[in-house]
């Protein structure tokens, strides 16, 4: 099952503008994670943020969360070239009786210089 | 990649074969995971593991096995190797299952290729 969908699924940008990509999940959940992933390589934990914040900040990244939306953004500021990379959200879920993340299928970003 | 290492980092192989894709940690984390990732599909669970000699199917264990005789080893066997299993093998650790903070960390992935 994917609990959680992201979008745009690509994003473009020149250096140093705003990055925005969202997250929409399907059921009630602990907390949401967002996750980095380069080329090649595997994923990278960035922020968590827990159900009952709405908002959390990590250098230049900041992420927020809207429950009764079901949705959560990640906002790259200044946007450099090293953020290009795949992002992905994940969020906690029952199956089969243990709680694991499940992962939605990324945005990838890219940085223009 | 925090301590973890997946081995080999590339294979190919044929179908029918048997495959073994071996994890090693050091961070003695309790919590280990297998993943495939695929184009259209993300990260998709496979098996995981609770503790030694512990371990449960994932979203997508069919025609995969695992075991874990050590803290340190989490070993993901596919019996006799098809072309759908063509995909990269992700193995994450974490301390903490579900609930508050299950955080997981990343091998660097294994590339399988069956042909």
């Amino acid at each position: 099952s994917q609990q959680g969908e992201e979008d745009p699924q690509a994003l473009s940008i020149q250096e140093g503008e705003n990055a925005t990509m969202n997250c929409s999940y399907k059921t009630s959940i602990n907390n949401l994670q967002w996750y980095r992933q380069n080329s090649g390589r595997g994923l990278v934990h960035l922020i968590l943020i827990r159900s009952n914040e709405r908002e959390k900040h990590s250098g230049r990244l900041r992420v927020t969360l809207d429950t009764s939306k079901k949705s959560s953004s990640l906002l790259i500021t200044a946007s450099r070239a090293a953020d290009t990379a795949s992002y992905f959200c994940a969020t906690d879920e029952m199956i089969q009786g243990a709680q694991k993340l499940v992962f939605g299928q990324g945005t990838r970003l890219t940085i223009n210089p | 990649d925090a301590g973890i290492t997946q081995s080999p980092r590339h294979k190919v192989t044929e179908t029918g074969t048997p495959v073994t894709l071996r994890c090693h940690q050091t961070e003695n984390h309790r919590y280990m995971y297998w993943y495939r990732q695929d184009p259209g599909h993300g990260l998709r669970l496979i098996h995981y593991s609770y503790g030694v000699k512990d371990t449960d199917k994932g979203e997508v264990s069919d025609g995969y096995s695992v075991s874990r005789s050590k803290t340190e080893d989490f070993l993901l066997t596919l019996e006799s190797a098809t072309s759908s299993q063509t995909s990269v093998y992700f193995c994450a650790i974490s301390d903490v299952a579900g609930g508050r903070k299950n955080i997981q960390y990343f091998g660097a992935g294994t590339r399988l290729s069956v042909l």
